[in-house]
């Protein structure tokens, strides 16, 4: 079975370009999260989508977006780019099953570079 | 969620037990222990959680405090794919989505 995969491997771009990253979840996960994993900050929540829906978001600014579509793939999308905004982007999907932890399943990221 | 407290780094033989800590002392009742890890150039891995009672899998033990104010990870028998960074935090068990927030967790080496 394919795990969570993450598109494009690498990417630089430079400030105050629009990057988008895209993720697909495993088979059959409706829900997608995404991650901000800068240098020595740790791993901080971004977004989270479900059905299509955005069910909640991490404390960063709204030029941090994204959506999901249809077949539960997602993108993020993020705008007017920072130097600080040069990380490591995880993605992760998971079920939703009522009353029991859902364990997220993570990509293996893209590494967006701001110059 | 509470905040955890974990060494910055540890060593360990390779095909030894790798015994990683964690302080949780502001826990609270409804919140499990839940441990992950990050390969180097690799997305996180979930390995175990527990509330209070020791828990087992195929890849590690979690042994809980009776207090439940630290716990500690057991890898039983370390390879040297076992180094990585491990991340315990503490959360409550919550179906309207598991944001996760990881701090700096623990570096282990494992040494041939």
């Amino acid at each position: 079975e394919a795990g969570v995969t993450q598109s494009p491997t690498h990417l630089i771009k430079t400030r105050g370009q629009q990057a988008t990253l895209r993720c697909s979840p495993i088979s059959g996960h409706t829900s997608v999260y995404w991650y901000q994993q800068a240098l020595g900050l740790g791993l901080q929540f971004l977004l989270w989508y479900d059905e299509g829906e955005e069910r909640n978001r991490g404390n960063f600014p709204p030029r941090f977006s994204g959506r999901q579509f249809p077949n539960y793939s997602s993108e993020l999308n993020v705008n007017a780019l920072e130097l600080e905004d040069s990380a490591l982007y995880l993605c992760a999907s998971s079920f939703i099953v009522l009353l029991s932890y859902n364990e997220q399943f993570f990509g293996p990221g893209t590494r967006l570079t701001v110059l | 969620d509470a905040k955890t407290t974990q060494p910055p780094s540890m060593d360990c033989a390779e095909g030894r037990a790798a015994n990683l800590p964690c302080n949780h002392s502001t826990i609270s009742g409804n919140e499990y222990v839940y441990w992950y890890r990050q390969i180097h150039s690799q997305g996180p891995q979930y390995i175990i959680h527990g509330l209070k009672n020791n828990e087992t899998n195929e890849m590690a033990s979690l042994i809980i405090t009776e207090d439940r104010k630290s716990s500690t990870l057991i890898l039983p028998h370390a390879t040297l794919r076992d180094t990585a960074v491990y991340y315990c935090i503490v959360r409550v068990l919550n179906n309207a989505g598991n944001m996760l927030t990881f701090g700096g967790g623990t570096r282990l080496m494992v040494k041939p």
